[in-house]
C-alpha cells in the first residue's frame, strides 16, 4: 500500500527565514501530490497540488513545491515565512488514478516574531 | 457559509453507546469522503461516496461503522457500540467530479469515548 512520510514533525523558524518541509511517498506508479494546511482553529485547506506537467508548482501565499520523481519527493518551500504561516502542514498523495487521499503525519510549523 | 458543515462539533459518549454524525457537503459536489484523525497523525481515509453510491471502504471501517448518503446530499456516519479506541476527530470532505481532486474539508466532529 502507498504511504507518505513527513520527516519533520515540528519546525520552529523566525520570521523571514526560509522553509523547506520534506515529503516522500512510496508508490511506483502515477501519483497526484498535494499539500494541505490547517491553521489554528480552522479546517484543512488545499495549499497546492501536482497532477502533471511542470514539476515546480506554485500555490497560495507564496508557497511552492517541487516534484522529483527519481527521489519520490514533493518538498514544500517558501523563501520567507511569516508569523501567519504558523500551522500544521500535511503532504498527501493519490495513487494510480484512484480517489482517496493518503496523508502524511503532518509537520507542525511555528513561526516566531 | 457555503462550505462543508458537520454536526455536532463535539460528542462525548460512554463506551458501548451508539453515535451518529452528520455531514452536509458543498451543494454542487457529488463526491463525499469521511476521514478519521487522531492526535499526531494525518487524516486516515474511511469511506467515500459518489452521489448516493458508497464506492470504497477502508479496512479501518469495522462492522461497527456504517455510512450512508441516501439522497446523494448529506451523509451520516454511525458508530455502534463505541470503544475508547474510536475517540478521534471525524472529518468530512467533498469535491466535484471534474478530475479536480481538491477536497473541501469540514471542521470535523471530535468524538470522546469515556
Amino acid at each position: 500500500a502507498q504511504s507518505v512520510s513527513q520527516h519533520n514533525h515540528h519546525v520552529i523558524l523566525s520570521e523571514a527565514a526560509s522553509l523547506e518541509l520534506g515529503c516522500n511517498y512510496s508508490y511506483g506508479g502515477t501519483v497526484n501530490l498535494f499539500w494541505y494546511v490547517q491553521y489554528p482553529g480552522q479546517h484543512l485547506q488545499l495549499l497546492l497540488k501536482y497532477f502533471s506537467g511542470d514539476p515546480l508548482v506554485k500555490g497560495i501565499k507564496g508557497f511552492e513545491a517541487e516534484f522529483i520523481k527519481s527521489k519520490f519527493s514533493f518538498n514544500l518551500r517558501k523563501p520567507s515565512v511569516q508569523w501567519s504561516d504558523t500551522a500544521e502542514y500535511f503532504c498527501a498523495v493519490i495513487t494510480g488514478g484512484g480517489n482517496k487521499l493518503t496523508f502524511g503525519t503532518g509537520t507542525q510549523l511555528k513561526v516566531e516574531l | 457559509d457555503t462550505g462543508v458543515s458537520q454536526d455536532p462539533r463535539h460528542k462525548i459518549t460512554k463506551r458501548g453507546q451508539n453515535v451518529t454524525f452528520r455531514c452536509d457537503p458543498i451543494s454542487e459536489h457529488n463526491r463525499l469522503y469521511w476521514y478519521r484523525q487522531t492526535l499526531g497523525q494525518g487524516p486516515e481515509f474511511l469511506t467515500y461516496f459518489q452521489n448516493e453510491a458508497q464506492l470504497e471502504k477502508s479496512r479501518l471501517l469495522s462492522d461497527r461503522f456504517s455510512a450512508e448518503r441516501p439522497k446523494g446530499s448529506f451523509s451520516t456516519l454511525e458508530i455502534q457500540r463505541t470503544e475508547q479506541g474510536d475517540s478521534a476527530m471525524y472529518l468530512c470532505a467533498s469535491s466535484d467530479v471534474q478530475g479536480n481532486e481538491k477536497l473541501f474539508f469540514g471542521s470535523g466532529t471530535q468524538l470522546s469515548v469515556l
